[in-house]
């Protein structure tokens, strides 16, 4: 099972930061937080991923709870081309075949004009 | 970051027959991963193939059924065998970045079983 939990669909004005919440109350202590999307009929894409820190990158920006236990996707001027599936997963960085990445459903964001 | 490609795009294939998916990347990488995702759903992660090693299958895929190859570092195949409807799907090929803190995902194969 998937170890997080996301709201299955937002909207988000074009032009506004579209934030996005994820909980991952049973994170342990050595896994990362990433976060991908899915645009209609493409597969995944990396955004981001922390431990601890938060964390920029030129897509978005990714704010990690002091208990880990959440976080949360900054999209900081959502446009239509946000609009898209978007995943939250905690994994360890793969190293053998048994660090498994977990697919959960993910929030679905709509961009409206 | 890594490109990847697969063959076909999609499919229309008939019950009972089988249908290989090709995976080709443009970088060596140590390991590949094969998902499924049904109409309207998340991921699943199928099996994952490391060069010179028998694929490891997730719980509720086996071999005989979706046999994989990895013939070297840069290309694997997944086989779909003995199609029903219910294996209609897209199919993506995935890699690990050398340094294993990226994945990065093929186009996906849209399979079809009439």
């Amino acid at each position: 099972d998937a170890k997080t939990t996301q709201p299955p669909s937002m909207d988000c004005a074009e032009g506004r930061a579209a934030n996005l919440p994820c909980n991952h109350s049973t994170i342990s202590g050595n896994e990362y937080v990433y976060w991908y999307r899915q645009i209609h009929s493409q597969g995944p894409q990396y955004i981001i991923h922390g431990l601890k820190n938060n964390e920029t990158n030129e897509m978005a920006s990714l704010i990690i709870t002091e208990d880990r236990k959440s976080s949360t996707l900054i999209l900081p001027h959502a446009t239509l081309r946000d609009t898209a599936v978007y995943y939250c997963i905690v994994r360890v960085t793969i190293k053998t075949s048994y660090d498994k990445v977990i697919f959960g459903p993910g929030t679905s964001l709509s961009v409206i004009p | 970051s890594a490109v990847i490609s697969q063959k076909p795009s999609r499919d229309i294939c008939q019950r009972g027959t089988s249908l290989t998916i090709q995976c080709q990347v443009d970088s060596q990488v140590t390991m590949m991963f094969w998902y499924r995702q049904q109409p309207g759903q998340s991921l699943t992660l199928i099996a994952t193939a490391n060069q010179g090693s028998e694929a490891t299958y997730e719980s509720g895929f086996v071999i005989d059924k979706f046999p994989i190859s990895r013939p070297n570092l840069t290309f694997s195949t997944l086989t779909v065998s003995n199609m029903s409807p219910e294996d209609s799907s897209i199919y993506l090929c995935s890699v690990a970045s050398d340094s294993y803190n990226e994945q990065f995902f093929g186009p996906g194969t849209r399979l079809t079983v009439l």
